[in-house]
């Protein structure tokens, strides 16, 4: 059982480049984040998704968007990256609204330079 | 927005000390979560509290639901040099919802 499964773990970008990141979760749940995590910041929401099709806002949405297409993945994207958004990017799955268990992936290193 | 207030923010202790940490809200929470991250890796659930004045343990770890709803401690029993890592609470504010706050870490060293 992989669990959460994020790719690539690590990436070093230029200004202005585009990439994105993936989340794969084979839990079957209905609920998926994007977190990031700065040193002394603790973990800050970028968007979410309540099921499939479905996609919103967090705490710090600016310069990424996403995508939640088939109920095991979401998609974070940068479409013109900057250096504040290096960072190290969580992703989280949860089964239901209920259930308050959150389940992360491994974490993807991004630089940008 | 809502804040979780963790601390301490760093501890340094020796291998077989007993760790004590908690977190503080100014919102009440209906859960209380309290995750490990290791270095390189990401938060691994640890114990997850739903009533307040719960106590839960895992091993030679205990947390605890505060009476107020506002608070939630972790303690940890005679520590190891593998229990090094961040410490995290998380909660989620009274009558559900799909976001959990997270606090802003403890981060343990423990010396042999």
């Amino acid at each position: 059982n992989a669990g959460v499964t994020q790719t690539p773990k690590f990436r070093v970008l230029k200004t202005g480049q585009s990439m994105t990141l993936l989340c794969a979760q084979d839990m079957n749940h209905e609920y998926m984040y994007w977190y990031r995590q700065d040193p002394g910041m603790g973990l800050r929401l970028i968007h979410y998704s309540v099921g499939e099709g479905t996609t919103a806002k967090g705490e710090v949405p600016d310069g990424y968007n996403v995508s939640r297409l088939k109920k095991q993945n979401f998609l974070l994207g940068l479409e013109s990256a900057a250096p504040s958004q290096t960072s190290v990017y969580f992703c989280a799955s949860k089964r239901t609204l209920l259930e308050a268990e959150a389940f992360f992936g491994q974490g993807t290193r991004l630089t940008v330079v | 927005g809502q804040q979780l207030n963790q601390s301490p923010q760093s501890m340094f202790i020796q291998e077989g000390e007993d760790v004590s940490m908690n977190c503080t809200s100014s919102s009440i929470f209906n859960t209380w979560l309290w995750y490990k991250q290791d270095p390189g890796e990401g938060p691994v659930l640890l114990i997850a509290l739903y009533k307040a004045g719960e106590l839960t343990s895992n091993g030679r770890l205990t947390a605890q639901f505060g009476i107020t709803r506002k608070d939630s401690f972790l303690n940890i029993s005679a520590s190891i040099p593998s229990d090094v890592g961040i410490y995290f609470c998380a909660g989620r504010t009274q009558g559900g919802s799909e976001k959990l706050v997270f606090g802003k870490g403890t981060k343990l060293t423990v010396n042999p």
